[in-house]
């Protein structure tokens, strides 16, 4: 089946930094791809998605390309908030399911 | 806010108990999906239904069944329960079922067994 691997956190930056978090994908076929984030005590709520190869999803500054040759779909930001403090998930989607990444927890600090 | 509901934000019970999550879909979805957060376990996809139709099934236990009504809310039921059972259960619902649809999760409701 399907499966995603994100990179381990926790992370803590400062604000104004530069955010990378990685993520990389096994799936058969062409699944979509999404970046949910969950932030303190709260559900998950979309934060960007992407349905093809090449597409990119971007959203609050937010941006998450899908690269079919290298199977990722790293999520970046180039100027974090204190207000971006959540964990955030890559998750891949075949025909029905989501399929979740460990998820990483970022915190940014003032 | 998603327009997903779940009732009740909280539950405390104890093993052996039985319980009912309730959800309801944002209006004009037809799926309905559960899901299960755990520490050990991450968020699993649990179950899903379609227009009243169980569709799909994933990591889901004897112990547990769902069903989704006609007025399209979906139930979920765990029953003799466990320490282990204790998690956020989360329901989304989508328009469809396609790949490419999204799916929009409610708060969820958090389940302690005691």
């Amino acid at each position: 089946g399907n499966s995603v691997t994100q990179m381990e956190g926790p992370v803590t930056l400062s604000e104004e930094a530069f955010l990378t978090i990685n993520c990389t994908y096994t799936a058969t076929g062409y699944p979509s791809l999404f970046w949910y984030v969950q932030y303190p005590g709260e559900g998950l709520q979309l934060l960007l998605k992407a349905t093809k190869a090449d597409d990119k999803g971007s959203n609050k500054g937010f941006e998450a390309t899908y690269r079919k040759e290298t199977t990722s779909f790293h999520l970046e930001k180039g100027s974090v908030q204190v207000s971006d403090s959540a964990v955030y998930f890559c998750v891949c989607k075949g025909a029905q399911k989501l399929v979740f990444g460990q998820g990483t927890r970022l915190t940014i600090n003032p | 806010d998603s327009g997903v509901t779940q009732t009740p934000k909280h539950l405390i019970t104890a093993t052996g108990q039985r319980v009912t999550l309730r959800c309801s879909p944002r209006s004009g979805d037809l799926s309905v999906y559960w899901y299960q957060q755990s520490l050990d376990q991450g968020l699993q996809f649990l179950i899903q239904y379609y227009n009243g139709e169980e569709r799909a099934k994933g990591n889901i236990l004897e112990r547990f069944s769902a069903q989704q009504f006609p007025d399209l809310h979906s139930e979920l039921n765990l029953s003799s329960l466990e320490l282990g059972d204790s998690a956020l259960y989360f329901c989304a619902s989508s328009v469809g079922q396609g790949q490419k649809e999204t799916q929009y999760f409610g708060p969820g409701t958090r389940l302690l067994v005691l």
